[in-house]
């Protein structure tokens, strides 16, 4: 079955600094890759995500992320930390395989940002 | 506006309860998704549908049901809440894999 890790579950940077927050798959088939930002008390907005092509995705407010098979991982970055990208973030995965196209979230890093 | 409907926002249970949640999308989405969202677990998907008419088990079914008798509509039911059950419930709909379109959530507190 599918799993996904997400290391740390609170990372703090200081605004400016680099995002990294990171991901990991467990599937030897790489699946589908999504990254999913929560603001408090709303729901879970898509910042991107990969399926096939380019392994360097980019996304809304300035987030991208690789995708490396090797390592199965697809770490989110963002060169300069902003005040309002204090949220949660979600990694999640979809067997390929999979007609449903169920989503597995990892149990999620929530980002603090000082100032 | 287009996008995902759940009601109620918040909602009070005694233990042994029943209520149902509603989503509704106005997307024309295929797929529909129930989800709960507990501290330190992320979102765990308890049912699924990917059509009318249709549903399915997801990873924590056990003490709700569902129903799709309406593609625009999906009904998340508990038969009698427990304690357990105190969660944030988040509903999605997907168009293949453009992404899914999550609701606002129903934060349920059953006591």
């Amino acid at each position: 079955a599918q799993s996904v890790t997400q290391l740390g579950s609170h990372v703090s940077v200081s605004e400016g600094a680099l995002v990294l927050l990171r991901c990991n798959y467990s599937s030897s088939v790489p699946p589908y890759l999504f990254w999913y930002v929560q603001y408090p008390n709303q729901g879970l907005q898509l910042l991107l995500k990969y399926t096939t092509g380019a392994t360097l995705v980019k996304g809304i407010n300035g987030f991208e992320a690789e995708f490396k098979k090797s390592e199965t991982s697809f770490h989110l970055t963002k060169p300069s930390a902003h005040m309002s990208d204090a949220a949660e973030y979600f990694c999640a995965v979809s067997d390929r395989e999979d007609s449903s196209y169920k989503l597995i979230f990892g149990s999620g890093t929530r980002l603090l940002v000082r100032p | 506006n287009a996008g995902v409907t759940q009601t109620p926002k918040f909602r009070v249970l005694k233990t042994g309860q029943s209520m149902t949640l509603l989503c509704a999308q106005d997307m024309n989405h295929e797929y529909m998704y129930w989800y709960r969202q507990d501290p330190g677990m992320g979102l765990r998907l308890i049912h699924y549908s990917v059509g009318e008419g249709t549903t399915a088990k997801g990873e924590v079914p056990d003490g709700y049901n569902v129903s799709r008798l309406k593609k625009q509509n999906f009904l998340l039911g508990l038969e009698s809440a427990a304690p357990s059950q105190t969660s944030v419930y988040f509903c999605a709909s997907s168009l293949l894999l453009v992404g899914y379109t999550f609701g606002s959530g129903t934060r349920l507190t059953v006591v």
